[in-house]
């Protein structure tokens, strides 16, 4: 099994509607993110956390909102989905040692 | 803001040969950390290499290994005998040492690394 799992691995939706995109992972990392991934843009930080009751605004956070459940769940919530943000999403933890690991992407489609 | 930029869009190299992907940044601080991650046609992001900027020798692995140029806030990453297992996109990412790195990485936008048979 993956140390960091993400669900859906695939998403089409429709303009305005909410949807949660969930992490988990096994690894006991206390620090965990969201990232989201355009062509040509790179990846993006829109949220991370250091532990369950510390949650952080990243670049692009506008448009988005988290929930840290525990230690080893992180979720990413899109209120109303817009078309512009349609992409792909990680989730990464990390311990002190600063590498990420990620989880194998959430593709999201809003139409 | 620390920004990393990576100026080759797109790359390409013959089996076997060797080729170098640029990657620079831009930070005010004297400890960091440098990595270079890939992303597969399978989209895992894995980590290639790292480098730790109070180190003075470039990070090695394998086919893989860096140029980092302090001094220069440059961090390139040169692969020998390409294979073609090595066609993915290319990340270069940065993080500060202080504050324990806890706000991620900053990435590159990517090149995209084409191998010819």
């Amino acid at each position: 099994d993956a140390d960091v799992t993400q669900t859906p691995r695939n998403r089409i939706t429709k303009t305005g509607k909410r949807i949660m995109l969930e992490c988990s992972q096994t690894k006991g990392h206390d620090r965990m993110y969201w990232y989201r991934q355009d062509p040509g843009l790179g990846l993006r930080l829109i949220y991370y956390s250091f532990d369950v009751k510390d949650i952080n605004k990243g670049e692009i956070s506008d448009g988005y909102s988290v929930s840290r459940q525990a230690q080893a769940k992180f979720s990413l919530s899109l209120e109303s989905a817009i078309p512009n943000q349609t992409a792909l999403y990680f989730c990464a933890t990390s311990d002190r040692d600063r590498e990420l690991f990620f989880g194998e992407g959430s593709r999201l489609t809003v139409l | 803001a620390q920004t990393v930029t990576q100026s080759q869009p797109e790359m390409s190299v013959q089996e076997a040969e060797t080729v170098t992907l640029s990657c620079t940044y831009d930070t005010s601080e004297s400890d960091y950390y440098l990595f270079w991650y890939k992303q597969p046609p399978s989209r895992q992001m894995i980590l290639v290499i790292r480098q730790e900027a109070y180190k003075q020798q470039n990070a090695t692995e394998n086919r893989f290994s860096v140029n980092f140029q302090k001094a220069a806030k440059s961090f390139s990453l040169k692969i020998s005998d390409s294979q073609l297992g090595d066609a993915a996109m290319y990340f270069c990412a940065y993080t500060m040492y202080s504050g324990g790195g806890a706000d991620g990485l900053t990435f590159g936008k990517g090149t995209h690394l084409i191998i010819q048979p």
